[in-house]
């Protein structure tokens, strides 16, 4: 069974500009998610949907930060403009069950490391 | 608050050594407890969990925790490490009416020397 794909694994841009992040979530999955890393923290969830409804976006920053999930498959997470603060591994995760079980197991993707200087 | 905390962030240990991780959590709701490794340029993977049930739980891999209620901790020990263990080991909780949220500890840095 093939993971959760992601991509780019890394990027350096400048500050002000836009970036995107892909994530592809496992086969059948119905949950996923998107999560922050800075370094020396634990992850940060950003935003979780159920197919490709939001379930929970109450720590993504919108004035900067987009996130969708079309069809409920592939999902983009975007930086619009992007600033320093924002250099971090973006990390995907997907979950089977689409009834937001809380026993539900969450898989996730290697990451996307961002730089922003 | 609901938080999680792990109160080393780098463990050095001898091979062959006993280790523990410990990892504590602030909560008034009942909880889904989880620790997860990363291996040096791999993603989070899944180590163990506790649901409910026996309160101590193990991994394929010798690892084991045990959920103790009263002290509000989630410990990760193994009794004997291998060079194989050097990661960064997280504790995550789900907090009961969380809708699978995980709330992530800042990690553990467990680094095994020969």
């Amino acid at each position: 069974e093939a993971g959760v794909a992601q991509s780019p694994r890394y990027k350096i841009i400048e500050k002000r500009q836009s970036v995107a992040f892909w994530c592809n979530p496992i086969s059948g999955h119905a949950t996923l998610y998107w999560y922050q890393q800075i370094l020396g923290q634990g992850p940060k969830l950003l935003i979780q949907f159920q197919n490709n409804g939001v379930v929970d976006d109450s720590q993504l920053p919108k004035d900067r930060f987009s996130a969708e999930r079309l069809k409920g498959v592939d999902s983009t997470l975007k930086i619009q403009p992007a600033k320093l603060e924002d250099s971090a591994v973006y990390l995907c995760a997907s979950s089977l069950l689409s009834s937001g079980s809380s026993t539900d197991t969450q898989y996730f993707g290697p990451g996307t490391r961002l730089t922003v200087l | 608050a609901q938080s999680v905390t792990q109160l080393d962030s780098q463990v050095p240990v001898f091979e062959e050594a006993p280790v523990e991780l410990r990892c504590n959590y602030s909560s008034s709701v009942s909880v889904y407890l989880f620790w997860y490794v990363q291996y040096p340029n791999q993603g989070l993977q899944l180590l163990l969990k506790y649901l409910s049930g026996s309160t101590l739980v193990e991994s394929i891999n010798g690892f084991e925790a045990e959920f103790n209620k009263s002290q509000t901790s989630f410990h990760l020990r193994k009794p004997s490490v291998h060079i194989s263990d050097t990661a960064e080991y997280f504790c995550a909780v789900i907090f009961s009416g969380g809708y699978n949220k995980l709330i992530f500890g800042a990690g553990t840095r467990l680094a095994v020397h020969p």
